[in-house]
């Protein structure tokens, strides 16, 4: 148990569909983050919150909208994808965003974009 | 930029074997250093760290020595088992100004045969 929870595991959605990843860690943590995780690349960063402020927003198109209510929470709003958005999606917690601190990821969600 | 540099898999090897994962980096300045494994159907979790140069890491009977002088972190066990199976991510962790980030090589899949 990570402590680090991610729903839905699996998601398919057509081009024209509008979804929602959420995430919620239950580690007290203040920094939250999205990655992503294609197939034969690195794990790509996409955003960064630290105390519910985003802090990092990696070149990341705006048909992905994330959110974070509050310490625990983080959502990832999608509309309109592309077939090349299909990956895994990745969100991970930290105590703060300090070099040395473990990040902790969740599951992931599996998204296959039709 | 900095970048993390992993030896391609997939690597195979058999119970008791050992085993090294080489991995490099470029950085401007001082990173930290990570190795992380996601296992099937997982999120990644930290496997060891080290935060400065000389620095070893050690878990599970792993082991990275953080060398400065080769820009180096290889990953190290004396005699890996099955259940090592799963796919082996360096990272390293650099404060640069405002930006803070991880950044992940493109992982090692092992495979361990009985």
């Amino acid at each position: 148990e990570t402590g680090v929870t991610q729903t839905p595991r699996h998601l398919v959605m057509g081009m024209t569909n509008k979804k929602s990843l959420k995430c919620e860690q239950h580690l007290g943590h203040n920094a939250m983050y999205w990655y992503k995780q294609s197939a034969k690349k690195p794990l790509e960063l996409m955003f960064v919150y630290n105390f519910k402020e985003q802090t990092e927003n990696n070149s990341v198109p705006s048909r992905f909208s994330p959110e974070c209510p509050n310490s625990s929470h983080l959502f990832l709003h999608l509309h309109t994808l592309q077939p090349e958005d299909s990956a895994l999606y990745l969100c991970a917690s930290s105590k703060g965003s300090d070099s040395r601190e473990t990040q902790y990821f969740g599951p992931g969600t599996r998204l296959l974009v039709l | 930029g900095d970048s993390v540099t992993q030896m391609e898999g997939p690597v195979t090897l058999s119970e008791e074997a050992f085993l090294t994962i080489n991995c490099t980096y470029t950085a401007t300045g001082y990173p930290s250093l990570f190795w992380y494994v996601q296992y099937p159907g997982e999120g990644l979790q930290l496997l060891l760290k080290a935060t400065k140069a000389d620095d070893k890491g050690s878990n599970k009977g792993f082991e990275a020595t953080y060398r400065k002088e080769t820009t180096s972190f290889h990953l190290e066990k004396g005699s890996v088992q099955v259940s090592d199976s799963a796919v082996y991510f360096c990272a390293l962790f650099l404060v640069s100004g405002s930006a803070r980030q991880l950044t992940f090589g493109s992982g090692t899949q092992l495979t361990v045969l009985p």
